[in-house]
């Protein structure tokens, strides 16, 4: 079983929608959580880090549930830049080697 | 501007040979990591280096080194003994190690191809 599993997609949505992804983590320890969001052919850059039970920023909400090991994040009100893939990623408490990623859920809005 | 920059952006290398891709970073970062990423795959961690002078393999290290001389520089090579080298390579720095958060910041990333 991967340490960190996402839904690939891909999602395709039209323009307003809300569209959500989950992802499912195996390991316990685990203490930290972010989503992070990938254009095509370029760097990974951060969304959002996950704290407590959850957060929101504007359009993008993120929950986690520790007890079912899952993470994840709404996305309301989608824009055509929202189109992307987002990765979601994991730190185990204590881990130098610091954070695990998902293969990340691509993402489609379309007009 | 502060910021992790890499080099170079596109790289093509012969089979046989060794390469080195460059990563720097001005911000006063302690650590520094090496991911790579294929088509339709999550990160896999490399090296990484939580200080200076010192550095640790990660899940795919073999073919691969790494030097910290410095805290702003963190090149890494590919090796001839690589056999599947062509791939898109992402460096990232955060703060520290340990503790809540520490989110990692990425270069722009370098794409690797072997002919």
């Amino acid at each position: 079983r991967k340490e960190v599993e996402q839904d690939p997609g891909p999602f395709n949505v039209p323009e307003g929608a809300t569209v959500a992804f989950n992802c499912t983590y195996s390991n316990s320890a685990s203490q930290s959580f972010f989503w992070y969001r990938q254009d095509c052919r370029k760097e990974p850059k951060l969304l959002m880090s996950v704290y407590s039970s959850g957060n929101e920023d504007g359009r993008f909400t993120a929950q986690l549930n520790r007890a079912s090991q899952y993470i994840s994040l709404l996305i309301r009100d989608s824009k055509l830049s929202d189109s992307a893939t987002y990765l979601c990623v994991v730190r185990v408490s204590g881990s130098a080697r610091q954070l695990t990623f998902g293969s990340g859920t691509q993402l489609t809005v379309l007009p | 501007d502060g910021g992790i920059t890499q080099s170079p952006k596109y790289l093509f290398r012969k089979e046989g040979q060794n390469v080195t891709l460059s990563c720097e970073q001005n911000l006063n970062h302690d650590a520094m990591y090496w991911y790579r990423q294929d088509p339709g795959q999550g990160l896999r961690l490399i090296y990484y280096s939580q200080i200076v002078n010192d550095f640790q393999k990660g899940d795919i290290a073999e073919g691969y080194s790494v030097s910290r001389e410095k805290k702003e520089s963190f090149p890494l090579t590919v090796t001839s003994a690589q056999k599947n080298p062509t791939a898109f390579y992402l460096c990232a720095s955060s703060p520290r190690t340990g503790g809540i958060g520490n989110e990692q910041f990425f270069g722009p990333g370098t794409r690797l191809t072997v002919l």
